[in-house]
């Protein structure tokens, strides 16, 4: 099945700084990468996403890389407030079908200092 | 719209009783999704239903679990006997038809502790 790194497992950054959290995965069928943001005592949601026919995708201040070849896939905030101070897990899938099934990885707790 | 709904949010238990958590998805979603988050192993697939049919259930640890979507809108994911190392926050989640839409919505979880 699919296997899902994510580094780092724990990224601070000061106010304004960029911040860039990295997964690998396994399984090079997978099609669909996630990222979701889960504040303390909260419930997990999604960000932004990326399927495999995508390089790149921005959405205001967060961005997603992907590199099929390497297998690995990349989010990056710019100009962190610490609002954006949370766990964040990226995820893939082969999604297709029925299956709609995701691999998490570990997470990244991300704090922004002020 | 009232998002996932999960219930109870909070349960304590000693070991070996039963544990029954309830699942409202999303109307209109037809894919349902348990999962288990634990700071050790992160968030882990427990099982999924597609119209109300389990698709997937090797995530299932073991036999104390097992969960049922007997209509469209209510899913149970019921553990008996219970034991300390099941002591988590178990999410369901839901997701709406249609093969460009993935994005899955997470309920608020119930956060499960046995003493």
């Amino acid at each position: 099945g699919e296997n899902v790194e994510q580094h780092p497992s724990t990224l601070s950054v000061q106010e304004g700084d960029s911040a860039v959290i990295k997964c690998t995965y396994s399984d090079s069928a997978s099609n669909y990468f996630p990222w979701y943001k889960q504040e303390l005592g909260k419930r997990p949601q999604l960000i932004i996403d990326i399927r495999s026919n995508v390089g790149e995708k921005k959405d205001q201040r967060i961005a997603v890389t992907l590199n099929k070849t390497a297998k690995h896939f990349s989010l990056h905030i710019t100009e962190t407030q610490p609002e954006d101070s949370a766990v964040y897990f990226c995820a893939a899938s082969r999604s297709g079908g029925s299956n709609y099934k995701l691999t998490f990885g570990k997470g990244t707790l991300l704090t922004v200092n002020p | 719209d009232a998002g996932v709904i999960q219930s109870p949010r909070h349960e304590v238990t000693e070991m070996g009783q039963e544990v029954t958590l309830r699942c409202k998805p999303i109307s209109g979603h037809d894919y349902l999704f348990w999962y288990r988050q634990t700071m050790m192993r992160g968030l882990e697939l427990l099982i999924y239903f597609n119209n109300n049919v389990p698709i997937d259930d090797s995530g299932m640890p073991e036999d104390r679990f097992s969960a049922k979507m007997p209509n469209a809108s209510f899913s149970t994911l019921k553990i008996q006997p219970s034991e300390p190392r099941d002591s988590a926050v178990y999410f369901c989640a839901s997701t709406p038809p249609g093969l460009a839409v993935y994005e899955q919505y997470f309920g608020p979880g119930t956060r499960l502790t046995v003493t």
